[in-house]
């Protein structure tokens, strides 16, 4: 079956730190692929997203991904982090053959200041 | 809308109560989707809906869930005689293609006492 593999289930970094948040996924073909941040009590927000091209995405909020197949990631980063980007983050997938997504069970990035 | 719009935002059932939470997606928007997220948890696939189609009921756990969208717009989903386990985040969301990614609501935080 296919899955989305976040390996850190929590990070914590310091305000203005650089931030990479892994990301793995199962299929082997081109996947659609995204990255959501979700706030407490709130909907899940997209950040970016991935089909084809270039294999470096830019996002909203200063993130951006990279896709690499022969890792079979698509790590999320961002610079310089910001307090107000404390949240949690999810990686999900295009399943194959069918129209729904497959979500990881997400990090929780915390900002110290 | 502006955005897709769920109905309540929280619901507190005692148990074998029967609920209804709808879901308002983003105008246009052929694909609906609802996915269950349970504390800690990423989202879990539900349910999937082409226009007024189900096209993908796979993820709704039991018999007790069922959804529908018989106008290709607004979708309800119902969840007969509530069991403590039913209690969750249920997130709706709404997608014009699998490459766009899909758009969530803020979800309907379900309590069963």
């Amino acid at each position: 079956a296919q899955s989305v593999t976040q390996p850190d289930i929590h990070i914590t970094v310091s305000e203005g730190a650089s931030l990479e948040l892994r990301c793995n996924y199962s299929y082997g073909a081109t996947p659609y692929l995204f990255w959501y941040v979700q706030s407490p009590g709130q909907g899940l927000q997209l950040l970016l997203k991935y089909f084809s091209g270039d294999t470096l995405v830019q996002g909203i909020k200063g993130f951006e991904a990279e896709f690499k197949r022969s890792q079979s990631s698509f790590n999320l980063r961002k610079p310089s982090v910001h307090w107000s980007d404390a949240a949690e983050y999810f990686c999900a997938q295009g399943a194959s053959g069918t129209y729904k997504y497959i979500f990881g069970t997400g990090t929780r990035l915390k900002v110290l200041a | 809308g502006a955005g897709v719009s769920q109905s309540p935002r929280y619901k507190v059932a005692k148990r074998g109560q029967d609920v209804a939470l709808r879901c308002d997606p983003i105008s246009g928007h052929v694909s609906l989707f609802w996915y269950q997220q349970a504390l800690g948890q990423g989202p879990e696939f539900l349910t999937y809906f082409q226009n007024e189609a189900q096209l993908d009921k796979s993820g709704l756990p039991s018999d007790r869930f069922f959804a529908e969208r018989p106008e290709g717009s607004v979708s309800t989903l119902k969840i007969q005689r509530t069991q403590q386990e039913d209690s969750a985040v249920y997130l709706c969301a709404s997608s014009n293609g699998r490459k766009g990614g899909a758009f969530f609501g803020q979800g309907t935080r379900l309590t069963v006492v």
